[in-house]
């Protein structure tokens, strides 16, 4: 039973528009989210995060949105670039230092 | 700027071997995660360490898997007996205390003929 859920498995967006990534989790506990980007070969890179007592989050490019009554957050990416194509996971931290994954969301930014 | 490093990359070996794998984490990161990713799935908990001690397993660790910290530095993972199912990419990550964000190394694909 998947406790966080990342139900795109890819997303093809334009260069220069906005990719909208999305992210379900099931236990209203979880009070810490992540994402995190993969290239192919490397390991996952800390994107941004965002703790439960706020709904947003910016860091540039980025802007992570949390719904925590309907259990669901975003990650937005505006202007996406070429560059922005890998491997995105949702994450949240679990119970101690468990950390839980979903299963990624490949996006690919077309030029 | 040493990230984590992990040794080896790569891993062929045959069903019924043990294998090893060492993972060094950036310098003065008390914490020390092994997780463990097949294709198309996010990485999986497997272990903690703070410092050399170990404060949480997954259920996912059955007895053939046994991880050290022994001096608080290094990390080895050890896989007895390997399974075809083994078969994974296995992913170390690091992080100072007081902080969630993990900093992860680039793994070591394991494949069991």
């Amino acid at each position: 039973d998947q406790q966080v859920k990342q139900n795109s498995p890819s997303l093809s967006v334009q260069e220069g528009r906005i990719s909208i990534l999305n992210c379900d989790y099931t236990n209203s506990m979880f009070d810490y989210f992540l994402w995190y980007k993969k290239y192919p070969a490397e390991g996952p890179t800390f994107l941004i995060s965002i703790s439960s007592i706020k709904d947003k989050n910016e860091d540039g490019r980025f802007t992570v949105f949390l719904n925590k009554s309907a259990k669901h957050l975003s990650l937005h990416i505006v202007p996406s670039q070429p560059g922005d194509s890998a491997v995105y996971f949702c994450a949240t931290l679990g119970y101690g230092q468990n950390f839980v994954f979903g299963p990624g969301t490949r996006l690919s930014v077309l030029p | 700027d040493t990230g984590v490093s992990q040794d080896p990359r790569h891993k062929i070996t045959k069903r019924g071997q043990n294998v090893t794998f060492r993972c060094d984490p950036i310098s003065e990161h008390n914490r020390l995660y092994w997780y463990r990713q097949t294709l198309g799935q996010g990485p999986e908990f497997l272990t903690y360490f703070q410092n050399e001690a170990q404060l949480e397993k997954s259920r996912l660790l059955s007895d053939r898997f046994s991880a050290e910290r022994p001096k608080g530095s290094f990390s080895t993972l050890e896989i007895q007996r390997t399974e075809q199912g083994d078969s994974a990419m296995y992913l170390c990550a690091s992080s100072p205390n007081g902080e969630e964000t993990q900093y992860f190394g680039p793994g070591t694909r394991l494949l069991v003929l």
